[in-house]
């Protein structure tokens, strides 16, 4: 089955340490995307990538950063600057954006929270 | 920045009976709108979606009514069901083709 797969489910992050979270895509896509969930706020975008080694600041990318070496691969450094990285960070893609009204495809989400 | 507003932020119904929630965005340039429906622990999956070039949409018991003048769009769950308790999200597409998501509300269909 074709879908996207974010490792791991849950993660700990201790002061000064940087993680990196895990995005993978057999769909073909050709864009991916962070974003930032918490509770009762909507999606905020962090990074997104159209194509493979491109990538674009979204909304809220400070203490963020990402790679696109591979069309399947989006990984997320969460690193030591992002004072308040507890949230449920979700990875997406799609066709390519301008081709028309392309749905977003979403993974099940990491949690991260602080130690 | 700009932003979509969403209401309300939860939402109580009887099995059977109809929800709405309601969206309102800000630029005119917004040219898509889908309705994201979440689960605990899941990520959002695309519900719905439409163009502001129609007025309405129906696909089941999901309808999306759109009014462009107003700058507002709801969704309208007809027959609730149990199944259909969830957290609700709606977007709008800007010109650099990203979408700008509204708070969510959070559904609950009461048996």
């Amino acid at each position: 089955d074709g879908g996207i797969t974010q490792s791991p489910k849950y993660l700990f992050r201790k002061e000064g340490q940087n993680v990196t979270l895990s995005c993978e895509q057999n769909l073909n896509h050709d864009a991916m995307y962070w974003y930032r969930q918490d509770p009762g706020q909507g999606l905020r975008l962090i990074y997104y990538s159209q194509i493979v080694n491109d990538f674009q600041k979204g909304d809220i990318a400070e203490g963020y950063s990402v790679s696109r070496e591979k069309k399947e691969s989006f990984p997320l450094t969460v690193t030591s600057a992002q004072k308040n990285p507890t949230a449920f960070y979700l990875c997406a893609s799609s066709m390519e954006a301008r081709r028309g009204n392309q749905p977003q495809h979403f993974g099940d989400g990491t949690r991260l929270s602080i130690l | 920045q700009q932003q979509v507003k969403q209401s309300p932020q939860s939402l109580i119904v009887q099995k059977g009976g109809i929800s709405i929630i309601n969206c309102a965005y800000e630029n005119t340039a917004f040219d898509y709108f889908p309705w994201y429906q979440q689960f605990p622990g899941k990520g959002p999956a695309l519900l719905i979606a439409i163009r502001p070039d129609v007025s309405e949409k129906k696909e089941g018991r999901f309808t999306i009514s759109f009014n462009k003048s107003a700058k507002q769009f709801s969704l309208h769950i007809m027959d609730s069901q149990p199944g259909d308790s969830a957290t609700y999200f709606c977007a709008s597409r800007g010109s650099n083709y990203q979408l700008i998501w509204g708070a969510g509300t959070k559904l609950i269909i009461k048996p």
